[in-house]
């Protein structure tokens, strides 16, 4: 079967760096997704990573082990509009997003 | 570009009547449309793919003949949420692919609020 696991809360201080983890167990890999969602919205893309390594996006940025089944998503110089939810999904064989439950970030002053 | 408009953002219905959500993409042909629910505090559950003119895979757990989804153009594709009761009442969420990309990058509408009194 297939599992993606990330914590459900964290928090941070605004300006401060946060790393979101996210460990998945698939059967095959077609790449991992990183989306941001913000309460009662659509999910929106951040990143797709399909090679191992570090994306660098501005102040986001995503990293893949295949190896060890592990990414996560680094935000930098937090802001109060990155209070929201960040889903980790992963394709199956029929590229349907298998979808992390999600978590919660909270940013404060 | 690639943008997926839903209409409506929100409706509110009584308790055994029918409503139906829209999900267009703008700018772009949809060969593939996917419908999500999202509860309060959880994560995307997909109800179902469809794929232009034909009938659409739901998942397990799914009732099709409650959630009806038509997908009829490249453009549009509908779910009819038929007798609704309260506990349909969710957050729902389209999205959409062009196909174009290796990883086949899903493009989301910006979700129904639904709720049956």
């Amino acid at each position: 079967g297939q599992n993606i696991d990330q914590p459900t809360e964290m928090t941070a201080t605004e300006g401060a760096i946060v790393q979101i983890n996210c460990t998945y167990q698939t059967s095959g890999f077609n790449g991992l997704f990183w989306y941001q969602q913000h309460a009662g919205e659509a999910p929106t893309f951040l990143s797709y990573n399909v090679l191992d390594g570090l994306e660098e996006k501005g102040r986001f940025s995503s990293f893949l082990s295949r190896s060890k089944g592990y990414s996560y998503l680094l935000l930098k110089e937090l802001q109060m509009k990155d209070s929201a939810s960040y889903l980790c999904a992963v394709p199956d064989s029929n590229y349907q997003l298998i979808w992390g439950a999600g978590t919660k970030l909270i940013i404060k002053p | 570009g690639a943008v997926v408009s839903q209409h409506p953002s929100w409706v509110i219905c009584k308790s055994g009547t029918s409503v139906k959500i829209e999900c267009r993409s703008l700018d772009f042909q949809a060969t593939t449309m996917f419908w999500y629910r999202q509860f309060p505090k959880q994560s995307l559950m997909l109800m179902a793919t469809s794929n232009e003119g034909s009938k659409a895979t739901y998942e397990q757990g799914v009732e099709k003949d409650k959630f009806l989804i038509n997908h009829a153009s490249l453009t549009l594709s509908t779910l009819t949420v038929t007798s609704a009761h309260p506990e349909d009442s969710s957050f729902y969420i389209c999205s959409a692919s062009d196909g174009l990309t290796s990883y086949n990058e899903q493009f989301f509408g910006p979700g129904t609020r639904l709720t049956v009194l």
